[in-house]
């Protein structure tokens, strides 16, 4: 069973600031990692997907890694802005067991705060 | 950009009534899912859909739950009879294929009276 933890569970920070935002799991035998956003009452929007046989992915200002042999994924957040401020949710699948049985595991998230 | 819409995107139904969220996932994808978020807890697998049928199905999808996909567009998730700790947003998401990007929808904010 995949377990995932995030930490800090909240971060409030001053607007510029670069941040990192991490993310360990149980099972490291997943072939891929996605990272979402989610705003206070609304819906997941999907922000990377980082392959296991890629170290990083980036778009815009977002960064994410992928360690698979120590269970880790960190999501760099370069030059933070208000708009910035959401919850974010790492998920990695449960390992693998057959077609059709691939499914997100979710940690808490990590709510996070820009302040102006 | 195609997305994933969910209607109704607030649901007050009545303890023991049944209640059909629907979803219409991007028109090209094949794998279908819902995931349900009791407020303040984490996102929560509850099944998985693909060729016209269930692949997969957490201990929370009892018989109470189905799904369906009606026609080629629509995607729905029924429960039965529904129970005051159905009270949860209930994203629908589809992915092209199983080990890509999965795309969730909005949300359907079911509240059990």
């Amino acid at each position: 069973k995949q377990e995932v933890t995030q930490i800090p569970a909240a971060l409030s920070v001053p607007e510029g600031e670069n941040l990192v935002l991490n993310c360990s799991f149980t099972d490291s035998a997943i072939y891929n990692l996605q990272w979402f956003r989610q705003d206070p009452g609304k819906g997941l929007t999907s922000l990377l997907l980082i392959q296991s046989s890629q170290r990083e992915q980036t778009s815009g200002r977002l960064n994410a890694s992928l360690d698979k042999s120590s269970g880790r994924s960190t999501l760099y957040i370069a030059a933070s802005q208000p708009g910035d401020s959401a919850t974010y949710l790492c998920a990695p699948p449960r390992p693998y067991s057959g077609a059709g049985s691939y499914q997100l595991t979710f940690g808490k998230g990590t709510k996070l705060s820009v302040i102006p | 950009e195609p997305e994933v819409t969910q209607t109704p995107s607030h649901q007050v139904t009545q303890m023991g009534q049944e209640v059909i969220l629907r979803c219409v996932p991007i028109s090209n994808h094949l794998y279908f899912y819902w995931y349900r978020q009791i407020l303040g807890q984490k996102v929560e697998f509850l099944v998985s859909f693909y060729n016209n049928e269930i692949s997969e199905k957490s201990e929370i999808f009892d018989d109470q739950f189905s799904v369906e996909r009606p026609d080629g567009s629509n995607f729905t998730l029924k429960i039965r009879s529904t129970k005051l700790e159905d009270s949860a947003m209930y994203f629908c998401a589809s992915s092209e294929t199983e080990d890509v990007e999965a795309f969730f929808g909005q949300g359907t904010r079911l509240t059990v009276v």
